[in-house]
């Protein structure tokens, strides 16, 4: 069974970079891609962008230049980087496997909880 | 890119039969078959519902349906039942290569 372990700072001050990373345990790496989507409190989800096992990575247009999705395959890992947030910034943070059998997201990490305060 | 809308709340009584819509564009849920739906609990993760429009992962009940017509892609819950009640989301391949999300609808079993 195939699951996700994510972890990161969960208590930022603006202008920081959120840095997160997520672990994928029982299952094969490649062959996937990687994502990662948040949800601000009590709001919708938002696709923040994925990575293969090779390295390719696309991105939310709207986020595009503050953020770096990078793997590990060393690891089984990828991580998320997040420069220069704000308040508006702060939300759960997922990680998702991406399949190409179902060109869909279909395991999921736990979420970890980001707050940008001062 | 802008978020497919989707009702902000559906209600329906147990065993009865609701529809989710989602609406794009052809950039989006009319021009790919790669539209999802995702179930979320309070405090839970997301949980994948249907994929490729129409289809539904293993050990997914199949009271759970997607179509798709035009722009617009539906889920359908038929026999609503109390644990049914979740927000649901969609999503899809765009022609930019990324992803979009819903803006998520609350379904409420009365």
């Amino acid at each position: 069974q195939v699951q996700l372990q994510q972890w990161g700072a969960g208590l930022l001050k603006p202008s920081e970079t959120l840095s997160l990373t997520c672990a994928v345990y029982g299952g094969s790496f490649s062959g996937y891609y990687w994502s990662w989507i948040r949800q601000p409190p009590g709001k919708g989800l938002e696709w923040i962008g994925e990575i293969n096992d090779s390295g390719g990575a696309n991105y939310n247009p709207s986020l595009k230049s503050r953020v770096t999705i990078s793997v590990d395959t060393s690891k089984n890992q990828f991580s998320l980087n997040l420069t220069s947030v704000t308040a508006a910034d702060t939300a759960v943070y997922y990680c998702a496997r991406g399949s190409y059998s179902y060109n869909a997201m279909d395991v999921w990490g736990q979420g970890t909880t980001v707050t940008v305060s001062s | 890119q802008s978020a497919l809308t989707q009702p902000a709340s559906v209600s329906g009584s147990s065993g009865q039969s609701i529809t989710i819509s989602c609406t794009g564009t052809s950039s989006d849920v009319g021009g790919y078959n790669f539209v999802s739906w995702y179930q979320q609990h309070p405090g839970n993760a997301p949980k994948l519902m249907i994929y490729e429009v129409t289809n539904r992962p293993s050990g997914v009940c199949n009271r759970f349906s997607g179509s798709k017509s035009g722009n617009t892609a539906t889920l359908t819950i038929s026999g609503l039942q109390a644990e049914d009640e979740a927000d649901y989301y969609c999503n899809s391949y765009t022609s930019s290569s990324t992803l979009v999300f819903g803006t998520g609808t609350k379904v409420t079993v009365l």
